[in-house]
């Protein structure tokens, strides 16, 4: 059974830092690996996703990366702003691809 | 706007009623999704449909019924509400079923209350 673990839990940081945030799946044979933003009383937005056969993802100051032998994808943040305070959740599809299981999530709160 | 949408956003309601919700893509999705949001804002899929056609069912009880009228069209009933049912309830759509269907896309969540 597929499990996704995200650390840390919660993160403060002051603005302007790079941060990255981890991933990490005990089951290796993954199709894709997907990372979410969620504000709070809000859905999901979707930020990257990245294939099996990709080692990295960029999308603007975001940076995915993805080592499947070693089950761990991390999301790199640069010069963080307070608007990037949200709780990022990476998924991996399951069930034969028709559903996703989710991490724990990192609640990030990025300080003025 | 293309999206995923959601009603009602806020469901408050005594243990025991039967309570409805709906969502609708636009996207032009084969596929939608049901997943629960705990208190402690761990994701869990409940089902999933294709073409109207259920594909997964989490081991859900049978109190929640989905029904998918058309492929754009997934809406959640729940009968006899208990107070563990009290989450976030979030529909998602993606382009297809399988891992290469695309990424999934999410509506805003209806947060239900049972009192």
């Amino acid at each position: 059974k597929q499990e996704v673990t995200q650390i840390p839990a919660a993160l403060s940081v002051p603005e302007g830092e790079n941060l990255v945030l981890n991933c990490s799946f005990t089951d290796s044979a993954i199709y894709n690996l997907q990372w979410f933003r969620q504000d709070p009383g809000k859905g999901l937005t979707s930020l990257l996703l990245i294939q099996s056969s990709q080692r990295e993802q960029t999308s603007g100051r975001l940076n995915a990366s993805l080592d499947k032998s070693s089950g761990r994808s991390t999301l790199y943040i640069a010069a963080s702003q307070p608007g990037d305070s949200a709780t990022y959740l990476c998924a991996v599809p399951t069930g034969g691809g028709n559903k996703l299981t989710f991490g724990t999530g990192t609640q990030l709160k990025v300080e003025l | 706007d293309t999206a995923v949408s959601q009603t009602p956003k806020y469901l408050v309601t005594q243990m025991g009623n039967d309570k409805s919700i709906k969502c609708e893509q636009n996207l032009g999705h084969d596929t939608m999704y049901w997943y629960k949001q705990d208190s402690k804002k761990f994701l869990k899929i409940m089902f999933s449909y294709n073409n109207k056609e259920l594909i997964i069912n989490e081991t859900v009880p049978n109190r929640f019924s989905p029904k998918s009228p058309d492929k754009a069209h997934l809406n959640l009933h729940i009968n006899s509400l208990e107070l563990g049912d009290s989450a976030v309830y979030f529909c998602a759509s993606s382009q297809a079923s399988g891992a290469g269907g695309g990424p999934q896309h999410f509506g805003d969540g209806t947060r239900l209350s049972i009192l």
